[in-house]
């Protein structure tokens, strides 16, 4: 298996513009976790999906983020516009449930973002 | 409000230590804790992953204990080496919940 898949590794961008992170999670992993990391808050959660609808949103920061999952092997996390306080490593994470049981998070290897 | 916490936040020690990193959180009621390691720039590679009806876990050089009752776990490598230098955090799982809650890590150099 390839793991979980995010792109793209990195991204600068201008104030601004409006940026989309990508993410592939494992195969047959029904719950998705979007993390933000920066030095100052550490990892913290953004938004998850189970079976492709949002389950918790409350960590998305403002209107200006928003994510959608509109399939079992592909998430997006927008931000529009961008400002220079959202630069940091956003993680993808994926886990499955089994039977109401929960295993494991495996992540991605972040994107890393810049908005000068 | 679960909150975790780690310390210390970096530690040093001579290769071929063993050495001991701490996590404690506040909200017994969990489902699960998980031991990471992240190296400089890089992702998260899951260590060690403990179930909330379990006591520990192990693998290789590493071994995970967990005493829920005390908000308490601790991750235990045997004969450090340089190659173990990276940050290690503990995240717990609440129950009812699929949300991991994570600590700040312990960032560990391991010198030759």
């Amino acid at each position: 298996d390839a793991g979980v898949i995010q792109s793209p590794r990195h991204e600068v961008t201008e104030m601004g513009q409006e940026v989309t992170l990508r993410c592939k999670p494992i195969s047959g992993h029904n719950s998705l976790f979007w993390y933000r990391q920066t030095m100052m808050r550490g990892l913290e959660l953004l938004i998850y999906f189970n079976n492709n609808v949002p389950i918790d949103d409350s960590g998305m920061p403002e209107d200006r983020f928003s994510a959608k999952m509109p399939n079992a092997s592909f998430s997006t996390l927008k931000i529009q516009p961008s400002e220079p306080r959202d630069s940091a490593v956003y993680f993808c994470a994926s886990s499955p449930t089994v039977g109401g049981a929960s295993y494991g998070y495996t992540f991605g290897s972040g994107t890393r973002l810049t908005v000068v | 409000k679960q909150e975790v916490t780690q310390i210390p936040a970096a530690l040093s020690v001579p290769e071929g230590e063993n050495l001991v990193l701490n996590c404690s959180f506040t909200d017994s009621a969990i489902y699960n804790l998980q031991w990471f390691r992240q190296d400089p720039g890089k992702g998260l590679t899951s260590l060690l992953l403990i179930q909330s009806s379990q006591r520990e876990q192990t693998s290789g050089r590493l071994n995970a204990s967990l005493d829920k009752s005390s908000g308490r776990s601790t991750l235990y490598i045997a004969a450090s080496q340089p190659g173990d230098s990276a940050t290690y955090l503990c995240a717990v799982r609440q129950g009812g919940s699929e949300k991991l809650v994570f600590g700040k890590g312990t960032k560990l150099t391991v010198n030759p």
